[in-house]
């Protein structure tokens, strides 16, 4: 079975443009999870979704990042515009159910940087 | 107080000896608890889920968990220096994860 696709591996780009990470969770996973890790920060949550529907986007940064999940195979992440401090590895993960019952299982993430 | 607690290391060990990797948390909520591998530059890949007290073995890997102390270990036997890597905590409450910053383990051969 296919795992958590993320798309681009890399991107660099310079300060103010928009930047669109993109996620295709593992088929018939119901929960789909954006994630950045610094070194500063670690892991943290940004958003998640359940069945398409965006449950808790209280991790988002500010009005420069959105999360959108249009189908059950797909999600985007936007920051707009962009800015240095936005630099960080971006992973996306999905799970079958909530957490309860079963674990969440992770891309191999974005590593964005932004000048 | 964090969220999540753990020593950030690094955690040297010798090849063939325990590494004892320890972890609390603040959430009494907390009902299901993860640990995770992480490679340098890969992601993280779950290695075990614990959600009741007491012991879960798992080959080299034992999980313990007391919920009483808010506390969560992970022991791992007769380590190995591909067991190098970091290890993040995250206990879980309904839907989400919430993980530590994790523990770098070095073996040494």
């Amino acid at each position: 079975d296919a795992g958590v696709i993320q798309s681009p591996r890399h991107e660099v780009t310079e300060m103010g443009q928009e930047v669109t990470l993109r996620c295709k969770p593992i088929s018939g996973h119901d929960y789909l999870f954006w994630y950045r890790q610094t070194m500063m920060r670690g892991l943290e949550l940004l958003i998640y979704f359940n069945n398409n529907v965006p449950i808790d986007d209280s991790g988002m940064p500010e009005d420069r990042f959105s999360a959108k999940m249009p189908n059950a195979s797909f999600s985007t992440l936007k920051i707009q515009p962009s800015e240095p401090r936005d630099s960080a590895v971006y992973f996306c993960a999905s799970s079958p159910t909530g957490v309860s019952g079963q674990p969440q299982h992770f891309g191999d993430g974005t590593r964005l940087s932004i000048l | 107080q964090k969220e999540v607690e753990q020593n950030s290391g690094p955690l040297s060990v010798p090849e063939g000896a325990i590494a004892s990797l320890n972890c609390t948390y603040s959430d009494r909520g907390s009902q299901s608890f993860f640990w995770y591998r992480q490679y340098s530059g890969k992601s993280p890949e779950l290695i075990m889920s614990i959600y009741s007290n007491g012991d879960k073995e798992d080959g080299r890997f034992t999980a313990q968990l007391n919920k009483a102390s808010q506390y969560v270990s992970l022991l791992i036997r007769d380590s190995q220096p591909s067991d190098s890597a970091t290890y993040l905590c995250a206990p879980g409450n309904t839907d989400k994860l919430i993980f530590g910053t994790g523990t770098r383990l070095q073996v040494f051969p």
